[in-house]
This record gives C-alpha cells, sequence and structure tokens, in this order.
C-alpha cells in the first residue's frame, strides 16, 4: 500500500500569515493527491483534488502543488475560519486509498 | 441539496455485528461509486471500502476485510456497511462519501471524495 507522509503534525501561525502543509507519498502517485480541512466535530471537506485544482466555493487563499511524491498544501493570509485539521489523501489506481496523519493547525 | 445521512451507529459489544446505512439524496445515486471512512477517536481518517457505481466492484481494507461488506440499494439510494466481528478497534465515527471522477489530459481518470454524510458513531465496549 502507498504511505502518505504528512507534516507537521501541528502548526501554530497567526490570522494573516502564509502556512505550509507537505504530503510525501511513498512511490509516484502523479499528481493523483486531495486535500481536505475537517473542522472540530465535522465531516471533511474537499479542498483541493488533482493537486492543485480548487474545489468551487473554496477561497484562492487556498492552493496545492506538486506531482510524483512530494506535495505542498498552502494558505496565504490565514483567517479565523482555516484553524482546523488538514488531511492529504492518495487516490492512485488500485485501492486503498490512504491519507495522511493530518495537520492541527492553530491559533498561536 | 446533495446530501448523505448516516444511521445505524450505536454501542455494540465485542464479537458483536452491526449494520451502518447511508441515504444519499440530491444528485443521480447510480453514477457515483460510494465509500465508508472512518475516523477513531482523536485519530486521522481510515478508508475503509469502496463500491462502483454498479455495485459489481467492491474493495476492502485490510484491516476490515472478510469481517465487513459493502453493499448499495440503488431503489433505495443507500449504501450500507455491515460489520461483524467487532473489536475495539472498530471504535470510529463511520463516514459516507462520494466519490468523483475528473477526466484530465491524456485520459487520465482522477478520483475524489467531494460529499461526505455527518457520520454516525460505532463503540465497541463490554
Amino acid at each position: 500500500d502507498i504511505q502518505m507522509t504528512q507534516s507537521p503534525s501541528s502548526l501554530s501561525a497567526s490570522v494573516g500569515d502564509t502556512v505550509t502543509i507537505t504530503c510525501r507519498a511513498s512511490q509516484n502517485i502523479l499528481s493523483h493527491l486531495n486535500w481536505y480541512q475537517q473542522k472540530s466535530g465535522k465531516a471533511p471537506n474537499l479542498l483541493i483534488s488533482v493537486a492543485s485544482t480548487l474545489q468551487r466555493g473554496v477561497p484562492s487563499r487556498f492552493s496545492g502543488s506538486g506531482s510524483g511524491t512530494d506535495f505542498t498544501l498552502t494558505i496565504t493570509s490565514l483567517q479565523p475560519e482555516d484553524f482546523a485539521t488538514y488531511f492529504c489523501q492518495q487516490s492512485y489506481s488500485p485501492l486503498p486509498y490512504t491519507f495522511g496523519q493530518g495537520t492541527k493547525l492553530e491559533i498561536k | 441539496e446533495v446530501q448523505l445521512v448516516e444511521s445505524g451507529g450505536t454501542l455494540v459489544k465485542p464479537g458483536g455485528s452491526l449494520r451502518v446505512s447511508c441515504a444519499a439524496s440530491g444528485f443521480s445515486f447510480s453514477d457515483h461509486g460510494m465509500n465508508w471512512v472512518r475516523q477513531a477517536p482523536g485519530k486521522g481518517l481510515e478508508w475503509v471500502a469502496y463500491i462502483s457505481s454498479s455495485g459489481n466492484t467492491i474493495y476492502y481494507a485490510h484491516s476490515v476485510e472478510g469481517r465487513f461488506t459493502m453493499s448499495r440499494d440503488i431503489a433505495r439510494n443507500s449504501v450500507y456497511l455491515q460489520m461483524s466481528s467487532l473489536t475495539a478497534e472498530d471504535t470510529a465515527v463511520y463516514y459516507c462519501a462520494r466519490q468523483v471522477m475528473y477526466v484530465r489530459e491524456n485520459q487520465l481518470y482522477y478520483y475524489a471524495l467531494d460529499v461526505w454524510g455527518q457520520g454516525t458513531s460505532v463503540t465497541v465496549s463490554s
């Protein structure tokens, strides 16, 4: 199975900051990489698919990049509603899908 | 409104069985593969199972294979997860999630989980 290593596991930042979360796959997954945001007690929400495609309604301060084994999620000008946990997920065939362990973004 | 609503989660004893359900609405259910993803308390996300749009193809995580069975009922716009031989390690919130497919250059297909239910809580404890 493909392993996803996400870092950091937690991150403290202030409103207005720019943060970057990284995700590394154990093998080449091309651009089969998605990013999800999960707020406390809620279901995950798809932010970015195919490594860099922003979902409809997701603010443009979110961006994704990378291909192959190394990927990043960048959030610029952090807003209070962005403090949440973020997960990467590989969707390279065949199954199983695997998720990174998550990055908890907290207010400094 | 596109919606997934899970139900059926409860407290069950170790070794017991349980079926959780997910009712879909607001979209063409028969066009989408569906997944179950779980999250143990305070932990990350773990993909559990997938069923194709037709129901003909089903995959399971190694951790549940042989114990869990996923199915779908097109007429009821629902998917199910029948769980047996439950252990404490199966304690989690179980989410159903719709699979979406994107086609990119060179006819490459990409997949993501674009709609999630609110989850149903399963606790395995004596």
